[in-house]
This record gives structure tokens, C-alpha cells and sequence, in this order.
């Protein structure tokens, strides 16, 4: 067990439709990383959060969107869905925003759009 | 811009005995993390090993080691032992230096039989 937690596992649901992806970090960790890992992409950084703060921004669609909470877990909001938005989702966290040694990734949630 | 490359799609490797999967990275920051990852058939990202650039001596967990050879931009990962339950994708990463971001090579599918 990683110490991330990633709610729901999995997810259902039709195109058009709009989600949202939680995750709790590992305790003590700071940031926050959100990942896509699809069967054409591979794996693909979205979105970094560090203390609350947005960090770093990768290839994340404009229909997705991201926050940390004060007590610094995390969700990721997929809306107007598509079917190209099935995919495997990962959130990782670490102590630091940088620099550090180990990433730890939650179990992931498969997000399937019918 | 930084890449890491993976050029083995699949490895079969009999049961007991030692693989290599190649990693080979392209950056021109002195300063990087390397990482491996194993995903098995159930969908987790599990760390395995990490690897900096400014180590002196090559990674080792158990029975993971890290053969890191700094001058040809190699971070291979050998399996000692190997078991059954070692059947499972296994992920290069590089760290971006400002952020912790991982960027992911396309993974190596490493299958183990009895």
C-alpha cells in the first residue's frame, strides 16, 4: 500500500458528462501529482499542486481542471466528456515539489465514457 | 527537452533467473532523478528504485538494482531472482529538474515463466 488514495476506482460514465477524481495523499506529503495513462498517450503528466498552490501545468485539456484543499488532498474535474477521455488516472504525491527522491502513485481511477 | 526511451515491448525471462530492461534518457540538465515502476495486470504504479544523477554508487533495493551509466544516458533495470509474480509492466521515469514531474518512457512488458 502506497499511502495514496484514489476515489472511485472506477467510474462509468456517458459522454458530455462531467466527473470529479479525488485523492488523498500519502501523510506529510505536500504535492500532488495528477497523471493520464491511456492506450495511445501512455503516461502522461496533467497537473502538479504543491502546498495548495498550482506547480507545474502539463498537456491538460482546458474541459480539465484541478485543485488542492487546505488539508491537501486533491480532485480532478473532467467535464463535457469524450470518449477519448477513457483512461487510466493516477495521482502521485511526494514530500517536496522538488528535488525529491520517491513518488508514490494511488491505485488509480479507470474512468470509462460510454 | 527531456525523453526517456524503452526500446524492449516485451522481455520473457525463465523463473530464477536475472533480467535487464533497458532505459536510456536524453536531458541536458546535470542535475535529474531516474525512477522505475512496476504495473501489474491489476493496474497500480508500484515504485521500485531511484537513481540520481549525482550518485556515486547504483541503486539497490532487494532484488532490484539499478545499472546506471551516467556517459551513455543508461538507466537499466535488473531483476535479480526472478519470480513469477515479477510478470508485470515496468516504466522508465526521468524527474524534471524545477518540478517533480515524471516523464515516462512506453514501459516494457516483462513476462516470467515457470
Amino acid at each position: 500500500d502506497s499511502g495514496v488514495t484514489q476515489t472511485p476506482k472506477h467510474l462509468i460514465t456517458a459522454t458530455g458528462q462531467r466527473v470529479t477524481l479525488r485523492c488523498s495523499p500519502r501523510s506529510g506529503d505536500l504535492s500532488v501529482y495528477w497523471y493520464q495513462q491511456s492506450l495511445d498517450q501512455g503516461l502522461q503528466f496533467l497537473i502538479q499542486y504543491y502546498n495548495g498552490e498550482e506547480r507545474a501545468k502539463g498537456n491538460i485539456l482546458e474541459r480539465f481542471s484541478a485543485q488542492q484543499f487546505p488539508d491537501l488532498h486533491s480532485e480532478l474535474n473532467l467535464s463535457s466528456l469524450e470518449l477519448g477521455d477513457s483512461a487510466l488516472y493516477f495521482c502521485a504525491s511526494s514530500v517536496r515539489g522538488q528535488g525529491g527522491t520517491e513518488a508514490f502513485f494511488g491505485q488509480g481511477t479507470r474512468l470509462t465514457v460510454v | 527537452a527531456q525523453k526517456i526511451t524503452q526500446t524492449q515491448p516485451g522481455m520473457f525471462v525463465q523463473e530464477k533467473e536475472a533480467v535487464t530492461l533497458d532505459c536510456t534518457y536524453d536531458t541536458s540538465d546535470p542535475s535529474y532523478g531516474l525512477f522505475w515502476y512496476k504495473q501489474p495486470s491489476s493496474g497500480e504504479m508500484i515504485f521500485l528504485i531511484y537513481q540520481g544523477s549525482y550518485d556515486q554508487q547504483n541503486a539497490t533495493e532487494g532484488r532490484y538494482s539499478l545499472n546506471f551509466q551516467k556517459a551513455r544516458k543508461s538507466a537499466n533495470l535488473v531483476i535479480s531472482a526472478s519470480q513469477l509474480g515479477d510478470s508485470a509492466m515496468y516504466f522508465c521515469a526521468m524527474r524534471e529538474r524545477n518540478t517533480d514531474k515524471l516523464i515516462f518512457g512506453t514501459g516494457t512488458r516483462l513476462q516470467v515463466f515457470p
